[in-house]
């Protein structure tokens, strides 16, 4: 089965950049994908297909992928973007999502 | 504007069974895919099925199938989630998600939630 797996948490001061990870065997030859859910809220798409941003999403989000790792940094991070982050991939046809367990990021 | 609205949910007993649906407007709802995700109290999101914009590809995940159906009506912008024998287990907010190729979700409805309880 695939799994993608996340960090439980991630801390960072304002202003500084913040690095999620996200690592699955799925993610070598399947896009990956990034929401944004803050609480009592419905998730957003913050990236997809690795590195391409949804217009409307600030420019200090962005994503990159190697290998079986994707990663989302934000840089010069804000205390708005404290919230959970999850990634989310397919398996090699399409027909199955996989999330990840989700990372929250925490703005000290 | 995509908008996507998801009916009321509810408490449902063990073994009950309860249909969802998600109101879609603001695009053209037959070429896209459409999508459920559902989240557990205080637990990560878990894909639940997909359905594409002409019903001939349906997918579910592994622990809903048998018990959940997916389904559309293009000519009301309507996607449902027919859910039968519920668990405990299935307790969760579940989300209506419009999908781009199958692989990923870039709008989604604010969501509804479902207890399974006696």
């Amino acid at each position: 089965s695939y799994e993608l797996t996340q960090p439980p948490s991630v801390s960072v001061s304002p202003g500084q950049t913040a690095k999620i990870t996200c690592s699955g065997d799925a993610l070598s030859n399947q896009y990956g994908y990034w929401y944004q859910q803050k609480p009592g809220q419905a998730p957003v798409l913050m990236i997809y297909k690795d590195n391409e941003r949804p217009s409307g999403i600030p420019e200090r989000f962005s994503g990159s992928g190697s290998g079986t790792t994707v990663t989302l940094t934000i840089s010069g991070v804000q205390a708005e973007d404290e919230a959970d982050y999850y990634c989310q991939s397919t398996d090699s046809s399409a027909t199955y999502v996989i999330f990840g367990g989700g990372t929250k990021l925490t703005v000290l | 504007e995509v908008q996507l609205v998801e009916s009321r949910g509810g408490l449902v007993k063990p073994g009950g069974s309860l249909r969802l649906s998600c109101a879609a407007s603001g695009f053209t709802f037959s070429s896209y895919s459409m999508n459920w995700v559902r989240q557990a109290p205080g637990e990560g999101l878990e894909w639940v099925s997909s359905i594409s914009g002409l019903s001939n590809y349906i997918y579910y995940a592994d622990s809903m199938k048998g018990r959940f159906t997916i389904s559309r009506d293009n000519a009301k912008n309507l996607v449902f989630l027919q859910m039968n024998n519920l668990r405990p287990e299935d307790t969760a907010v579940y989300y209506c998600a419009r999908g781009q190729t199958y692989e990923y979700f870039d709008y989604w409805g604010q969501g509804t939630l479902v207890t399974v309880s006696s």
